[in-house]
């Protein structure tokens, strides 16, 4: 069942922007998780953020908690080509005992 | 060096064929899962195991088995029953089971038929 969906699907900029990516999912959740996957590896946790957090940072990474919106963003700073990749949220339930579930991921082209 | 492993990195399948997807973690962690990833797509679940000798069908189980013998290893057998195996499967682990927690990943395998 799909619960975090990813907006946009791709997004391409130049080397030194910043690039924004959107989740919305469906349920009360207990928290909200990015994750990147470069091309053909696995996924790299990247930030979670808890339901009573609004926002939180680390490195040039910012991510945002709308609960009442049921959405998050993450807002990558001053993007480098290494940055290219897919980004994923994925969603845990507030219910306890409930798995953590992915969304479609979106696709970011950095150009150097 | 600690992680999660898995192996091969490329499989190739024939008609009527089972094939084991090994996954192997060094993290002690008692929750492991078994992904399957297509083309621009995200992440299904397969199957997972919250502890050793338990398991449980995930979204997509149809064709597919695994086992939990050792706390340290969670195999996945694709079996013929499986009609599109291609693709690229992913196994993860996190300390305990839940959506409240961080799942760490393996490379990944890659499935072809032949």
């Amino acid at each position: 069942s799909q619960q975090g969906e990813e907006d946009p699907q791709a997004l391409s900029i130049q080397e030194g922007e910043n690039a924004t990516m959107n989740c919305s999912y469906k349920t009360s959740i207990n928290n909200l998780q990015w994750y990147r996957q470069n091309s053909g590896r696995g996924l790299v946790h990247l930030i979670l953020i808890r339901s009573n957090e609004r926002e939180k940072h680390s490195g040039r990474l910012r991510v945002t908690l709308d609960t009442s919106k049921k959405s998050s963003s993450l807002l990558i700073t001053a993007s480098r080509a290494a940055d290219t990749a897919s980004y994923f949220c994925a969603t845990g339930e507030e219910t306890s005992g409930s798995r953590l579930t992915f969304g479609e991921g979106t696709q970011l082209t950095v150009n150097p | 060096d600690g992680g999660i492993t898995q192996s091969p990195k490329y499989l190739f399948r024939k008609e009527g064929q089972n094939v084991t997807l090994s996954c192997e973690q060094n993290l002690n962690h008692d929750a492991m899962y078994w992904y399957r990833q297509d083309p621009g797509q995200g992440l299904r679940l397969i199957y997972y195991s919250q502890i050793v000798n338990d398991f449980q069908k995930g979204d997509i189980a149809e064709g597919y088995s695994v086992s939990r013998e050792k706390k340290e290893s969670f195999p996945l057998t694709v079996t013929s029953a499986q009609k599109n195996p291609t693709a690229f499967y992913l196994c993860a682990s996190s300390i305990g089971w839940g959506g409240r927690q961080t799942q760490y990943f393996g490379p990944g395998t890659r499935l072809l038929v032949l």
